[in-house]
């Protein structure tokens, strides 16, 4: 399989479970991303892997933890989440290589997991 | 602060006519722009990129940019039903540390009227 993979697709969770979001990709990149998209609002970004060290970590409660096991692979862990945390989650990856303007360093996004807190 | 505007609309056309899309973006050393398309509940899915000044042309598709005005549009001809979705502008920086990263516009909802 080719692409970048989410699973579940759809997740219903109480407010005292815990639940991880699953995302793999087959494209050979090293960044690896986490989206956030509530309905009908822009993107959030996350949390930013580059080769499996997180770069990034914007202002996001703890209550969401990530995991980047190998440059393939990145987790969304979720614990005591709130109903307001129902959205549309996203993993992207894109390549990290020489920089020139003529590459596409475009992001590949899986197909998401719709998560509802209930 | 990176930034990238984009009008949030929604954009109504009338099928089959030529549906234009603006984005403006704050960093003058960017130097990579991409469109993306996302339907209702889906993920983005990239149509076009282009990263000199100018048009470039993917079927009904046509990016220009215009460094200097720090402008970037999308026009899409012979508009159908079917590109009624959201388009997301993404911009990547020059150089340095985190130039891979995309900075995203909020994105512009376009309706096709049949």
């Amino acid at each position: 399989e080719t692409g970048v993979t989410q699973t579940p697709r759809h997740l219903v969770m109480g407010m005292t479970n815990k639940k991880s979001l699953k995302c793999e990709q087959h494209l050979g990149h090293n960044a690896m991303y986490w989206y956030k998209q509530s309905a009908k609002k822009p993107l959030e970004l996350m949390f930013v892997y580059n080769f499996k060290e997180q770069t990034e970590n914007n202002s996001v409660p703890s209550r969401f933890s990530p995991e980047c096991p190998n440059s393939s692979h990145l987790f969304l862990h979720l614990h005591t989440l709130q109903p307001e945390d129902s959205a549309l989650y996203l993993c992207a990856s894109s390549p990290i290589g020489q920089q020139g303007p003529s590459t596409t360093y475009g992001y590949t996004f899986g197909s998401g997991t719709r998560l509802t807190v209930v | 602060q990176k930034e990238v505007e984009q009008n949030s609309g929604p954009l109504s056309v009338p099928e089959g006519a030529i549906a234009s899309l603006n984005c403006t973006y704050s960093d003058r050393g960017s130097q990579s722009f991409f469109w993306y398309r996302q339907y209702s509940g889906k993920s983005p899915e990239l149509i076009m990129f282009i990263y000199s000044n100018g048009d470039k042309e993917d079927g009904r598709f046509t990016a220009q940019l215009n460094k200097a005005s720090q402008y970037v549009s999308l026009l899409i001809r012979d508009s159908q039903p079917s590109d009624s979705a959201t388009y997301l502008c993404a911009v990547r920086p020059y150089s340095g540390a985190g130039s891979y990263q995309l900075t995203f516009g909020k994105g512009t909802k376009l309706s096709v009227i049949p």
